[in-house]
């Protein structure tokens, strides 16, 4: 299976420390997202990259946050100095970039990986 | 700003009742829109999606017609099983905005036999 893998599934930290993800998107796929979940909410988007340039950020990402994705493949989120309040699943899914000339509308499903539950403590 | 309402879990039906989960957004423009259904202990996929106004995207024996004029995409199934229990998201994806999700809270569906 070629899907969207995450490194790790889960990560028991103290409040403090920093942490490293890792998403592997599905190799053809030049698009990348990193997106929060906490329980009982709906994702939320934090940042984008096409390729290798990360074009978007959301407000939630703060300064102790930052995602890299070197060459346009694999992507990584750091946290540092983890709070409890950064306690989420922090999911990364990936897609195609094509154009949909017909609707002018970019329609194309994004695939999500099984996600990394982060719980600082 | 672009924003998704999806009606409050949990939903508990028998098996073969019928399911409508009720999503309204706002949104500036028109956007896609998309059910996403999280299984227990798995990742997101994505159930169906609509691009345009009136049109229908169907899966798995789901329905949702994407209604401009309520700004409305509803989740319907006509007989669910034991296998639909499951958290349900409602989202969208708003032009410019690089197909970056917006997501409803979900709403937990529970089928009992």
């Amino acid at each position: 299976d070629t899907g969207v893998s995450q490194d790790p599934r889960h990560k028991i930290t103290k409040r403090g420390q920093n942490v490293t993800f890792r998403c592997d998107p599905i190799s053809e796929h030049n698009r990348l997202y990193w997106y929060r979940q906490t329980l009982g909410q709906g994702p939320e988007f934090l940042t984008y990259f096409q390729n290798e340039a990360q074009l978007e950020k959301s407000r939630l990402l703060s300064d102790r946050f930052s995602a890299e994705r070197p060459k346009g493949s694999f992507s990584t989120l750091e946290i540092q100095r983890t709070e409890q309040g950064d306690s989420a699943m922090y999911l990364c899914a990936s897609s195609p970039s094509p154009w949909d000339s017909v609707s002018g509308s970019d329609s194309y499903e994004q695939y999500f990986g099984p996600g990394t539950r982060l719980t600082v403590t | 700003g672009n924003s998704v309402t999806q009606m409050e879990g949990p939903v508990t039906l028998s098996e073969e009742a019928f399911l409508t989960i009720n999503c309204t957004y706002t949104a500036t423009g028109y956007p896609s829109l998309f059910w996403y259904v999280q299984y227990p202990g798995e990742g997101l996929q994505l159930l169906l999606k609509a691009t345009k106004a009136d049109d229908k995207g169907s899966n798995k024996g789901f329905e949702a017609t994407y209604r401009k004029e309520t700004t409305s995409f509803h989740l319907e199934k006509g007989s669910v099983q034991v296998s639909d229990s499951a958290v349900y998201f409602c989202a969208l994806s708003a032009l410019g905005g690089y197909n970056k999700l917006i997501f409803g809270a979900g709403t937990r569906l529970a089928v009992h036999p």
